[in-house]
């Protein structure tokens, strides 16, 4: 069974500029959780969506948004780059909410 | 406000030797912890979980021992092995299992030397 996917793997973009990442869950799997990891502050949650509705949210700014599609893909969205958006964000689905996280490799986006 | 702490961003350790990762929580509706090793550019690999309820989960070279009065969990890995130096993050739920938006550790970088 393919693992979680995350497209692109590495990303370079300025300030101001706004920005898609792509998550694929492992197949059947219904529930995606987005984090970010930062040097500074470890891994962060951003968001988690079950059956194409957010569950959860974490302590982000608005510029931070996401969604689920009914395949259960999921992207996330930041708008208006800022420096401290440079980190690895990654995706990570289960079966249900109750079950254990499968993490993707990450996408390595760096702001200039 | 830090939930889950690991105090010690780096351990050293002898091959052979047991290795034991420490993690603090100050939020005592977590019930539910979990242990992850991550590989540089690599994603988080699920290790190890523990519930609340229990104060200590065996798996292979892996234990997880609880200790709920204190908010302290640690990882012991015995015999280490070089192929376990890694980054191995602590986090915890307080969703009742719920696993969809954990808290996190900084991490502790662990160097098993042959």
């Amino acid at each position: 069974k393919a693992g979680v996917t995350q497209t692109p793997r590495y990303l370079i973009k300025t300030r101001g500029q706004q920005v898609t990442l792509s998550c694929s869950p492992i197949s059947g799997h219904r529930s995606v959780s987005w984090y970010q990891q930062t040097p500074g502050q470890g891994l962060q949650f951003l968001f988690e969506y079950f059956s194409e509705t957010q569950r959860n949210k974490g302590n982000f700014p608005g510029r931070f948004s996401g969604r689920q599609f009914s395949n259960s893909r999921s992207e996330m969205n930041v708008s208006t780059l800022e420096l401290g958006d440079s980190a690895l964000y990654l995706c990570a689905s289960t079966l249900t909410t109750q079950e254990t996280q499968y993490f993707g490799p990450g996408t390595r986006l760096l702001v200039l | 406000d830090q939930q889950v702490k690991q105090n010690s961003p780096s351990l050293s350790v002898q091959e052979g030797r047991i290795s034991i990762l420490n993690c603090d929580y100050t939020n005592s509706m977590f019930d539910y912890f979990l242990w992850y090793k991550k590989y540089p550019a690599e994603g988080p690999t699920f290790l190890i979980s523990i519930s609340s309820i229990k104060d200590k989960n065996e798996d292979g070279r892996f234990t997880v021992f609880l200790n709920k009065s204190a908010k302290h969990l640690s990882l012991h890995i015995v015999p280490s092995q070089p192929g376990d130096s890694a980054v191995y993050f602590c986090a915890a739920s307080g969703n009742g299992g719920s696993q969809g938006n954990l808290i996190f550790g900084k991490g502790t970088k662990l160097s098993v030397k042959p």
